[in-house]
């Protein structure tokens, strides 16, 4: 499987401030995706990179919320854009070699809002 | 109704005893279905999956599926205090081959 990694780690940022988070994987994937797990919950996916365009949204996320680029097939990027505290979470990149193929997980971001 | 249900837990077994965890999806369409453990404070590890009716099994771990009454399972033989975490059964359907996860039960093996 590939090897992803993500930064920051975690971050701990003001009420209204934004934070980009990296996922670099060290082999080309077809498929990237960002999720989010808060506190005691299970994953909701926030969006699919898409590379070369625009991120597929989830419904309930936007895109001047959580605005994503994927310029190539091993690196994307998540915005959280003018955080509240509810935007405190786990941030967890996620990809695909393939269409039908398994999916894996960085180790994550965890941000506090306060 | 949930597309992906799991029992919260906490299911607790001894150790040296199997750990039978389950989980029921609702798209009759479903394709393939995977077991992720997550420790807590780490991200989730993929440790099985299943594409066909049947069991699966790789080490101590079986992964049984049966697509007619649209549930998965998975059995940890040999428990160990280690395997002590978070399972999360996931299921990928749709043409946009969507994966949706459950909410996840947490084990605890007791020495």
């Amino acid at each position: 499987s590939a090897v992803i990694s993500q930064k920051p780690s975690r971050d701990i940022c003001q009420r209204g401030t934004s934070l980009t988070i990296q996922c670099q994987v060290d082999s080309q994937v077809t498929m990237m995706f960002w999720y989010r797990q808060q506190p005691g919950q299970s994953l909701t996916l926030i969006a699919t990179a898409n590379q070369g365009s625009e991120a597929t949204y989830e419904s309930g996320f936007v895109i001047d919320k959580f605005p994503i680029s994927r310029p190539n097939l091993t690196f994307s990027t998540l915005t959280v854009s003018n955080m509240s505290p509810e935007d405190s979470s786990i941030y967890l990149c996620s990809v695909r070699d393939s269409f039908d193929y398994e999916q894996y997980f960085g180790p994550g971001t965890r941000l506090t809002v306060t | 109704q949930k597309e992906v249900e799991q029992n919260s837990g906490p299911l607790s077994v001894p150790e040296g005893a199997i750990a039978s965890l389950n989980c029921t999806y609702s798209d009759r369409g479903s394709q393939s279905f995977f077991w992720y453990r997550q420790y807590s404070g780490k991200s989730p590890e993929l440790i099985m999956f299943i594409y066909s009716n049947g069991d699966k099994e790789d080490g101590r771990f079986t992964a049984q599926l049966n697509k007619a009454s649209q549930y998965v399972s998975l059995l940890i033989r040999d428990s160990q205090p280690s395997d002590s975490a978070t399972y999360l059964c996931a299921v990928r359907s749709g043409g946009y081959q969507k994966v949706t996860f459950g909410t996840g039960t947490k084990l605890q093996v007791i020495p």
